[in-house]
């Protein structure tokens, strides 16, 4: 059983619409971190969230302790922003260690001009 | 320069060669982590490291070995490399006393024949 799943898997997009990508998680957390993989394979940190919500230019993650659950939101979609995008959550203690970070599968972002 | 870097970046062997891939970081964060991506799956992770003295196995530890040199450098080696090895590992830093955010190298490629 897989603690952290992603939907979808796959998201083809036109340049200009508004993505969402959904992470559920099945364990309690002390924080969740949204990653960006690039078509070349690296990756870079977007976001780390504990509560609420936060926006970095065009990039919106918002998180709801309660309901294990957290989104990933593009506004305004470009071609540049076709990637794996990875959710990742930091068990509390006890619950798998403090020190592992759970990933997802990730889900692979396309976005047409 | 980029601030996590591993070497190499391709490296194809044959079952049962030995093999180091090595990392070196110039952030000067304390942690550093071995992971392993396959496809369609999450990341992995192999071994972490707190310092110098301080090394840890990850879940999928069984196979890997590692070396933190310094502060600065993490090795992970296979003794004994196997096809079901072949994969594409990253090495991440990250400063946990500031910030759980992690920080990844470009990432290395290996195939095992």
């Amino acid at each position: 059983k897989n603690e952290v799943e992603q939907s979808p898997q796959n998201l083809t997009a036109q340049e200009g619409e508004f993505i969402t990508i959904n992470c559920s998680y099945s364990v309690g957390i002390s924080a969740l971190h949204w990653l960006q993989q690039h078509p070349g394979g690296g990756i870079v940190s977007l976001f780390m969230l504990s509560s609420g919500k936060k926006k970095h230019g065009r990039l919106i993650a918002t998180i709801n302790i309660q309901e294990k659950h957290s989104s990933l939101h593009i506004t305004a979609s470009h071609p540049r922003d076709s990637a794996v995008y990875i959710c990742a959550v930091r068990p509390n203690p006890g619950q798998g260690g403090s020190e592992k970070l759970v990933f997802g599968k990730g889900t692979k972002l396309t976005v047409n001009p | 320069d980029a601030d996590v870097t591993q070497t190499p970046r391709n490296r194809i062997t044959k079952t049962g060669k030995r093999i180091m891939l090595e990392c070196s970081q110039t952030k000067g964060h304390d942690r550093m982590y071995w992971y392993r991506q396959d496809p369609g799956l999450g990341l992995q992770l192999i071994y972490y490291s707190f310092d110098v003295k301080d090394i840890n196995k990850g879940e999928i530890s069984d196979g890997y070995s590692v070396s933190r040199q310094a502060q600065a450098k993490f090795s992970l080696s296979l003794e004994s490399a196997i096809p079901n090895q072949t994969a594409l590992y990253f090495c991440a830093t990250s400063d946990r006393v500031f910030t759980d955010t992690q920080y990844f190298g470009p990432g290395t490629r290996l195939t095992v024949l």
